[in-house]
C-alpha cells in the first residue's frame, strides 16, 4: 500500500489477555519504530527496528513487551497479560534509511487503539 | 537530539496565515529540523523538514534562521482543518535518531 499500514485499528481485550498488534510499513523501507500513546499524552518510543534486528528497545515499558520483525517488513507488538495501563494508541512508523541528503522522514500508521477492560 | 521549545497553545483565524514558532537553541550542525502534526485521533503527519535553507511544499513552508537557532513554520491559509498538535522536532538524519515528541503546540483554527 502507499502508507504505513497497522492492524487491527481497534481491539478491546480482557485484563490478563495477550494481544498482538501488526505493522506492515511502507514498501523498501528498512527502519521501523513503534510508539505509544495514552489518552491525553504525549507519544512515546518504544522500540525501532533496522531491518530484522532491533538495535533499539529502549522504550519497550516491561518484559511484557516484545517485538518482532521478519523478512525485513511486517513488525508484530506483542502485550502479554495485558493490563489496564496498557490501553492506549500504538503506531507504527518507518522511513527509508537512504542516506543523509534525504533527512530520512518517518512516516507514521493510523495506529491500533487498545483497550483493556 | 536537541531540545525544542514551543508555545503551548495558540489560535489562529481561517483564511489568515500561521506562524508557528519553535526555539533549538542548541542545535547542531547535523541535525535537521522536523516538522509534524497530529489531528485528533490520528497518527502524526509529516508537513516539511529543513536544514538550513528555508523550504516549502505544498502544505507550508519553513523558514530557518541563519544561526539556525530556531525557526517559524508558516501554514499560508489556515483552514479549520488545520486544527491539531504541532510538533517541532529536531534530529540527526539517520534513522537510528528516532523522533522525539514534545508537548508540542495546540493549534486552534477559529472561524
Amino acid at each position: 500500500g502507499a502508507g504505513v499500514s497497522q492492524s487491527p485499528s481497534n481491539k478491546v481485550t480482557e485484563k490478563g489477555k495477550d494481544v498482538e498488534l501488526r505493522c506492515d510499513p511502507i514498501s523498501g523501507h528498512t527502519a521501523l519504530y513503534w510508539y505509544r500513546q495514552s489518552l491525553g499524552q504525549g507519544l512515546e518510543f518504544l522500540i525501532y527496528f533496522q531491518g530484522n534486528s532491533a538495535p533499539d528497545k529502549s522504550g519497550l515499558p516491561s518484559d511484557r513487551f516484545s517485538a518482532e520483525r521478519t523478512g525485513g517488513s511486517v513488525s508484530t507488538l506483542t502485550i502479554q497479560r495485558t493490563q489496564q495501563e496498557d490501553s492506549a494508541v500504538y503506531l507504527c512508523a518507518s522511513s527509508l534509511d537512504s542516506g543523509a541528503q534525504s533527512g530520512n522522514t518517518i512516516y507514521f500508521g493510523e495506529g491500533s487503539w487498545l483497550t483493556v477492560v | 537530539d536537541a531540545k525544542t521549545t514551543q508555545p503551548t497553545s495558540m489560535d489562529c483565524a481561517e483564511g489568515r496565515a500561521a506562524n508557528l514558532p519553535c526555539n533549538h537553541s542548541t542545535i547542531s550542525g547535523n541535525e535537521y529540523v522536523y516538522w509534524y502534526r497530529q489531528i485528533h485521533s490520528q497518527g502524526p503527519q509529516y508537513i516539511i523538514h529543513g536544514l538550513k535553507n528555508n523550504e516549502t511544499n505544498e502544505m507550508a513552508s519553513l523558514i530557518i534562521t541563519e544561526d539556525r537557532k530556531s525557526s517559524t513554520l508558516i501554514l499560508p491559509h489556515a483552514t479549520l482543518r488545520d486544527t491539531a498538535v504541532y510538533y517541532c522536532i529536531v534530529r540527526v538524519a539517520h534513522s537510528r535518531d528516532k523522533l522525539t515528541f514534545g508537548g508540542g503546540t495546540r493549534v486552534l483554527v477559529k472561524p
